[in-house]
């Protein structure tokens, strides 16, 4: 069975400042990771997906890395803005009969002006 | 394009009585996935359906079921609700071929009393 877990459940910055969130899964086998982002409330916006045969991928301020091997994925912040505050969701797509994600609990960013 | 849509956005049930969740698609994706949020957790898995038929189910009870269209917009029922039903209800669509990004709605919070 996958399970995800995200260190650390909770983050304080200053703004400005670059950061990392970590994702951890025990089952390596996986088609794919995807990074979300919720604010209070509301729905998931899709950051990044990389698929299992990717290294890293990037947007903007943001980088995810897959190290499927190890079973860890990072997300990197660069140069954090209080508009980065909300809480980040990994998840995992294990692949089989059905597209299911196994999600962690999700780390609480707060960057403070 | 809109993007993935779910109605009702709020809800308030009484015990034992029944609900329905809809979501429509983003137009061209034929897969609809359907997870459940409890208040300080990752979503949970419930159901997958692609091309109106159910390729997934997660551990939920059988008052949970769920249907898709013709027009792949998708329905979720729950029924004999309990108080532990409550939570943010997320529906996500993708194309289908399972290697792809899932995008979510802004769910429907169901509140049962």
């Amino acid at each position: 069975k996958q399970e995800v877990t995200q260190i650390p459940a909770a983050l304080s910055v200053p703004e400005g400042e670059n950061l990392v969130l970590n994702c951890s899964f025990t089952d390596s086998a996986i088609y794919n990771l995807q990074w979300f982002r919720q604010d209070p409330g509301k729905g998931l916006t899709s950051l990044l997906l990389i698929q299992s045969s990717q290294r890293e991928q990037t947007s903007g301020r943001l980088n995810a890395s897959l190290d499927k091997s190890s079973g860890r994925s990072t997300l990197y912040i660069a140069a954090s803005q209080p508009g980065d505050s909300a809480t980040y969701l990994c998840a995992v797509n294990s692949g089989g009969s059905n597209y299911k994600l196994t999600f962690g609990k999700g780390t609480l960013l707060t960057v403070n002006p | 394009d809109a993007g993935v849509t779910q109605s009702p956005t709020h809800l308030i049930k009484t015990r034992g009585q029944h609900v329905t969740l809809r979501c429509s698609p983003i137009s061209g994706h034929k897969s609809v996935s359907w997870y459940q949020q409890v208040l300080g957790q990752g979503p949970q898995f419930i159901f997958q359906y692609y091309e109106k038929e159910e390729r997934g189910r997660g551990n939920f009870p059988d008052r949970f079921s769920a249907r898709q269209f013709p027009n792949y917009s998708s329905e979720l029922n729950v029924n004999a609700l309990l108080l532990g039903d409550s939570a943010l209800y997320l529906c996500a669509s993708s194309l289908g071929t399972g290697v792809e990004t899932q995008y979510f709605g802004p769910g429907t919070r169901l509140l049962v009393l």
